[in-house]
């Protein structure tokens, strides 16, 4: 079965200052790969996803993300972290056949200081 | 256009009791999934309704079923409530059956079990 691990529950970050958010899944095949975010008392965002072609994928809000198939790797960055930023982050995966189920992680919470 | 529209936002049960949650799809989605999310356990997949059938599910007992009818729309019902179902319960909306179109998530339904 597949599994997503977010190593990092909490991450503090100076607004301003760049930032890196981990994650890695466990599946066979090539997944499909998103990362949502969440800010309290409200549903998930999209920020981006991966299906395949191009390993870095842009999303909004400025974020980006690289795929690593070596790695199995998926981490989520911003080169310059706002305060709005600070939220709930979650990576997901998907799979061929799985229809629209996503296997979210953890999720890490990020806060930035100003 | 629209969002997912959940109802009720906020709900407050006893334990033994039943509740249904409902889901509102954006105009054209066929694809309604549902999830619980928890300070402990975090986001899990529920059930996937897709064109009326359910079509993945997941490891919850029997007390937590739903359905979807001819407009997309979904509810969800636990019965006999336990305290431990007091959750976020997230739905989440696509345009086709497949893992190739975004989820949009609607902002939960609060389910507190006292």
């Amino acid at each position: 079965a597949q599994s997503v691990t977010q190593p990092d529950i909490h991450i503090t970050v100076s607004e301003g200052a760049s930032l890196e958010l981990r994650c890695n899944y466990s599946y066979g095949a090539t997944p499909y790969l998103f990362w949502y975010v969440q800010s309290p008392g409200q549903g998930l965002q999209l920020l981006l996803k991966y299906f395949s072609g191009d390993t870095l994928v842009q999303g909004i809000k400025g974020f980006e993300a690289e795929f690593k198939r070596s790695q199995s790797s998926f981490n989520l960055r911003k080169p310059s972290v706002h305060w709005s930023d600070a939220a709930e982050y979650f990576c997901a995966v998907g799979f061929t056949g799985g229809g629209n189920k996503l296997t979210f992680g953890t999720g890490t919470q990020l806060k930035v200081e100003l | 256009k629209a969002g997912v529209t959940q109802t009720p936002r906020y709900l407050i049960k006893t334990r033994g009791q039943q509740v249904t949650l409902s889901c509102s799809p954006i105009s054209g989605h066929r694809s309604v999934s549902w999830y619980q999310q928890t300070p402990g356990q975090g986001l899990q997949f529920l059930f996937e309704y897709f064109s009326e059938t359910q079509r993945n599910k997941g490891n919850f007992p029997g007390r937590f079923s739903g359905r979807q009818f001819s407009n997309s729309r979904s509810e969800m019902n636990v019965s006999t409530l336990e305290l431990g179902d007091s959750a976020l319960y997230l739905c989440a909306s696509s345009l086709a059956g497949s893992m190739n179109t975004e989820a949009f998530f609607g902002q939960g339904t609060r389910l507190t079990v006292v």
